[in-house]
């Protein structure tokens, strides 16, 4: 079984920190997806990650593949508010697995303004 | 893009009673669809991967008799709760891919809540 391992699982910042939200796991994934998830709906992509090294940008949000494709990391600059929401990173794995994703437990990001 | 729904957005049911929810995709043809449970403030966990034209596959501790899923087309999958009871009360959320490694995308859920 894949796990994905997400920290923290609560964070709480002011309006204009930086954080990093990290997954890691010892299971090596074909890809890696970042979503975000408002109370009351569904989570939204937000990238997906497949090279080794890879690093992705989305405006103030950074994300960053391992070289071995085992973990992940997600960086926002200068946080707001419109930033808060639960942050989930799912790997994709491959083989007898389908396609299955292999969620990580879960960031819940409050900004404060 | 890749736009999921789901029906309803919300249902409450008395316990005993089946409830089904809807997923469709709209504007793609997806051949997996997968339902996933959500309880507050945590992760999505697996239910079960519904494959067009064959039967679900159900992760461990999901009972199938109770979690009816039909796959009918490329653009729709049924999850029907059975004799459904409080605890079955959740977020439940689907979500659909185009090709075996593909992204996945996901509909608002369906917020169930047993009485």
């Amino acid at each position: 079984t894949q796990l994905l391992e997400q920290s923290p699982q609560f964070l709480s910042i002011q309006e204009g920190e930086n954080l990093t939200v990290y997954c890691n796991s010892s299971s090596v994934f074909s890809s890696l997806q970042w979503y975000r998830q408002e109370p009351g709906e569904g989570p939204v992509l937000l990238v997906t990650v497949v090279t080794g090294g890879e690093v992705k940008k989305l405006k103030r949000l950074t994300f960053q593949f391992g070289d071995a494709r085992k973990d992940s990391s997600l960086h926002i600059t200068a946080a707001q508010p419109g930033d808060t929401g639960l942050y989930l990173c799912a790997g994709l794995a491959g083989g007898t697995s389908y396609g299955k994703l292999t969620f990580g437990q879960g960031t819940i990001l409050t900004v404060h303004p | 893009g890749a736009v999921v729904s789901q029906h309803p957005s919300r249902v409450i049911c008395k316990s005993g009673t089946s409830v089904k929810i809807e997923c469709r995709s709209l504007d793609f043809q997806a051949t997996t669809m997968f339902w996933y449970r959500q309880f507050p403030k945590q992760s999505l966990m697996l239910m079960a991967t519904s494959n067009e034209g064959s039967k679900a596959t159900y992760e461990q501790g999901v009972e199938k008799d109770k979690f009816l899923i039909n796959h009918a087309s490329l653009t729709l999958s049924t999850l029907t709760v059975t004799s459904a009871h409080p605890e079955d009360s959740s977020f439940y959320i689907c979500s659909a891919r185009l090709a075996l490694m593909a992204e996945q995308y996901f509909g608002p859920g369906t917020r169930l809540t047993v009485t």
